[in-house]
């Protein structure tokens, strides 16, 4: 499984575009990139996958550059409730029986 | 849809007790779960992968005959933790995988006193 890098925490501003860089220089050919967010004594829920390029869905985009070796979680205009953990994990997971290794996450504090 | 419930979501025992903890997909089949545990302020820590109809993979440092996971159908793993102890107090986390999507149990605090 590629290895992720993520920052350990992050602050913004409410109402402020907010955006997570991740870094997975190994990241395999068959490998996709997927984002969850975990608020404190919850399971993580995901947010956001992809492959290459640009994924939009109707809370986040995910920018993934052609070498596939980073990629950016964007959260357009946060709220208060956007603060959270956001994990950043990159396997295939095509067979149903993969590990899925958790980082350190980023931990995004939004500030009235 | 791929909807994991966990329960119970909060549980406080005495030192020594058992308790278990289940973790069911609703509304899919999942021949494989997996079984987390979290401190605070921490990422989450796999702790075993429980597979259907066989015994479960435990990673290492993990004591199997502590953590035991019974994984009886398509839809339904238990976690038991065995003769707990106050160190065992932690947050478990259970999750299933549909697509290349793993969907995540609410979570289980489990307090030993």
């Amino acid at each position: 499984l590629a290895k992720t890098t993520q920052p350990i925490s992050m602050d913004s501003y409410e109402g402020q575009e907010v955006n997570i860089t991740c870094s997975h220089n190994n990241i395999a050919t068959n490998d996709y990139i997927t984002w969850y967010q975990q608020f404190p004594s919850q399971g993580p829920r995901f947010i956001i996958q992809g492959y290459k390029t640009k994924v939009t869905n109707e809370v986040a985009s995910l920018f993934i550059p052609a070498d596939r070796k980073s990629s950016t979680l964007s959260l357009p205009r946060v709220s208060l409730s956007d603060t959270a953990v956001y994990y950043c994990l990159v396997g295939d997971w095509n067979f149903g029986n993969e590990k899925l290794t958790f980082g350190t996450g980023t931990r995004l504090t939004i500030i009235p | 849809g791929a909807v994991v419930s966990q329960h119970p979501s909060r549980v406080i025992c005495k030192s020594g007790t058992s308790v278990k903890i289940e973790c069911r997909s609703l509304d899919f089949q999942a021949t494989t779960m997996f079984w987390y545990r979290q401190f605070p302020k921490q990422s989450l820590m796999l702790m075993a992968t429980s597979n259907e109809g066989s015994k479960a993979t435990y990673e290492q440092g993990v004591e199997k005959d502590k953590f035991l996971i019974n994984h009886a159908s398509l839809t339904l793993s238990t976690l038991t933790v065995t003769s707990a102890h106050p160190e065992d107090s932690s947050f478990y986390i259970c999750s299933a995988i549909r697509g290349r999507r793993y969907t995540f149990g609410s979570g289980t605090r489990l307090t030993v006193v």
